[in-house]
């Protein structure tokens, strides 16, 4: 299984643009979770999926951030427009839905960087 | 709201001593924990969980954590270091809910000096 896959690795953009972060989980998995991590923040919780339905976007800090899976091999996370504070790396996670606790895989991350 | 604090930001720590990463969760129901690491500019791997059962939960690497209840702790420890130990360190807690959820701490960045 070649885990969870995240692009771009890197991304560098100017305030204003639109920026889409792209994920595919695991095959197979069916929860999808997509993570901020910044120095002053830590990593934080955006928005989360179970079988392709938003379950909880309580922790996505604006509007101006959005999030799809339009079907259960694909997410993405868009910011229209990004500002400098958007700076950060985007993981994305997968898990099954089993019984019992599930483990999330991580991806490799997504780094923003807004000037 | 669940919350995990890591009591130590830097651990500094030379090669082959030992080592013990602090973590303490604040959660008044049931919780699953686990300890993530990260290498640089790599995702987070995981290290070890506690689901249930015994409190010493053996992990990768040599790396080891016991759940106290009572001191709602879930330290990390490793009898003795080696230099590709140098990572950033996070503990977790999810809710046993369906999902999976995880709250992180702040992180622990350990070095290990030859």
């Amino acid at each position: 299984d070649a885990g969870v896959i995240q692009s771009p690795r890197h991304e560098v953009t100017e305030m204003g643009q639109e920026v889409t972060l792209r994920c595919k989980p695991i095959s197979g998995h069916n929860s999808l979770f997509w993570y901020r991590q910044t120095m002053m923040r830590g990593l934080e919780l955006l928005i989360y999926f179970n079988n392709n339905v938003p379950i909880d976007d309580s922790g996505m800090p604006e509007d101006r951030f959005s999030a799809k899976m339009p079907n259960a091999s694909f997410s993405t996370l868009k910011i229209q427009p990004s500002e400098p504070r958007d700076s950060a790396v985007y993981f994305c996670a997968s898990s099954p839905r089993t019984t019992g606790a599930n483990v999330l895989t991580f991806g490799a991350g997504s780094r923003l960087t807004v000037l | 709201a669940q919350s995990v604090t890591q009591l130590d930001s830097q651990v500094p720590v030379f090669e082959e001593a030992p080592v013990e990463l602090r973590c303490n969760y604040s959660s008044s129901v049931s919780v699953y924990l686990f300890w993530y690491v990260q290498y640089p500019n790599q995702g987070l791997q995981l290290l070890l969980k506690y689901l249930s059962g015994s409190t010493l939960v053996k992990g990768i690497n040599g790396f080891e954590a016991e759940f106290n209840k009572s001191q709602t702790s879930f330290h990390l420890r490793k009898p003795s270091v080696h230099i590709s130990d140098t990572a950033e360190y996070f503990c977790a807690v999810s809710d046993p809910d369906p999902y999976g959820k995880l709250t992180f701490g702040q992180g622990t960045i350990l070095t290990v000096h030859p």
